[in-house]
């Protein structure tokens, strides 16, 4: 069985500033993709990045930026210079590629950003 | 661009009513997945299908059922709707594990 846990139910944050947000999985398997997803008021998930297990180069798109640590099984996602359109929940996730159960996303609890004007 | 349509945004039903939530996706997936969604849980899986016909129990199957008779449309169905299934309901798609694409939710309220 597969856990995500996101420790940090919300957090808040003035504008500009930086913000990271913590990722921790734990799963026997050995081969797995790794999901971040953002849900804005809307309600619809967005994707945001898909990393697999055996890749654990850090990885930045524009303002975004993932930390991939295999070691700690960590998957932290930083937020740099946060505008308000940054506000909105996100979650954390993870897939196994090599059991049976491969097509289903295991879901954190999320956490709840909120930047302040 | 890919799509996945659930038909109702907001919906109020009555405790022991019979509720159907439909999904639908224009992209020719496989695999067709409802989730819900509450406050501090995240999203769990209810019941996921990877073809026509076929359906899988997720984590928490009690009180629902699927139905997939058409590749593009995946419906949930609550038997005999509860207060505790008051919640927010996720759809999503998949061709493959590299990528999910969700709908953008259906909120049932059950009196």
């Amino acid at each position: 069985a597969q856990k995500v846990t996101q420790a940090q139910t919300e957090i808040s944050v003035v504008e500009k500033e930086d913000v990271t947000l913590d990722c921790v999985y734990e799963t026997r398997d050995t081969t797995y993709y790794l999901f971040w997803y953002k849900q804005p008021p809307s309600g619809e998930l967005v994707f945001l990045i898909r990393r697999n297990s055996f890749d654990e180069q850090n990885e930045i798109s524009g303002r975004y930026s993932w930390n991939f640590q295999k070691s700690t099984s960590s998957f932290n996602f930083t937020i740099t210079a946060s505008q308000v359109v940054d506000s909105a929940v996100y979650f954390c996730a993870l897939t196994p590629l090599s059991s049976g159960s491969a097509r289903q996303l295991t879901f954190g609890s999320g956490t709840q950003l909120t930047v302040l004007p | 661009d890919v799509k996945v349509t659930q038909s109702s945004r907001y919906l109020v039903k009555r405790t022991g009513e019979k509720v159907f939530l439909e999904c639908v996706q224009d992209m020719d997936h496989e695999n067709m997945f409802w989730y819900r969604q509450d406050p501090g849980l995240g999203l769990r899986l209810i019941y996921f299908s990877y073809d026509v016909k076929m359906k899988e129990k997720g984590d928490i199957p009690e009180g629902y059922s699927v139905s997939r008779e058409k590749k593009e449309r995946f419906s949930l169905i609550l038997e005999s709707a509860s207060t505790n299934q008051t919640s927010m309901y996720l759809c999503a798609s998949s061709l493959s594990v590299r990528g999910y694409t969700f709908g953008s939710g259906t909120r049932l309220t059950v009196v």
